[in-house]
């Protein structure tokens, strides 16, 4: 079945580091590949996304790449803010039957000092 | 416009109680899904509805669960005979299709605590 995972946490910072967070996933056929971000008491929200091999998201200054020969997908961002404090979430959408549902990593917790 | 929402935020229960927990998906959003976040587990998938479909309940994890969408819009996750295990963040999410390309937007979440 499909898994993803996470490299583990906490991660702390200061501010302007650069930040990855390593994501790698197990699927069949060609998933979409998504990160998302929980900030402190919000719901979960769509930071980034990639459907197919090569494609770069970006969003607020983070990016991420789909690479299939080594299925990652790494968060990456050369600026940390304060406001970047949350915890990241590398989610996949499987081919074929998925029908959209996510399987995510276990998140990752981004401290950001200043 | 209204984001999806849930109902209750928080919910604190006995064990043995069953409890009902609410989504109002985006208005003319067609697919709905229902995960689980807890501490153990992570976040886990645990029904999809899309449309008039047949629902996929491939990731609830016991019979005591159960979910129904009336008329394609609101929600309703059951889940009987509460137990200890069941505490955790139940969230709610919605996206234009069923497909793997949509963006879903989730809901505030209901926190559960079976006491």
């Amino acid at each position: 079945g499909n898994s993803v995972t996470q490299m583990e946490g906490p991660v702390t910072l200061s501010e302007e580091a650069f930040l990855t967070i390593n994501c790698t996933y197990t699927a069949t056929g060609y998933p979409s590949l998504f990160w998302y971000v929980q900030y402190p008491g919000e719901g979960l929200q769509l930071l980034l996304k990639a459907t197919k091999a090569d494609d770069k998201g970006s969003n607020k200054g983070f990016e991420a790449t789909y690479r299939k020969e080594t299925t990652s997908f790494h968060l990456e961002k050369g600026s940390v803010q304060v406001s970047d404090s949350a915890v990241y979430f590398c989610a996949l959408s499987g081919g074929g039957t998925s029908y959209g549902k996510l399987t995510f990593g276990q998140g990752t917790i981004l401290t950001v000092h200043p | 416009g209204a984001g999806v929402s849930q109902s209750p935020s928080n919910k604190v229960t006995e064990k043995g109680k069953d409890v009902e927990l609410r989504c109002d998906p985006i208005s003319g959003h067609t697919a709905l899904y229902w995960y689980r976040q807890s501490l153990g587990q992570g976040l886990e998938f645990l029904i999809y509805f899309q449309g008039n479909s047949a629902p996929d309940k491939s990731g609830l994890p016991s019979d005591r669960f159960s979910a129904e969408r009336t008329g394609g819009s609101v929600s309703t996750l059951t889940i009987q005979r509460t137990q200890q295990e069941d505490s955790a963040v139940y969230l709610c999410a919605s996206s234009l299709g069923a497909n793997d390309f949509n963006e879903q937007f989730f809901g505030p979440g209901t926190r559960l605590t079976v006491l």
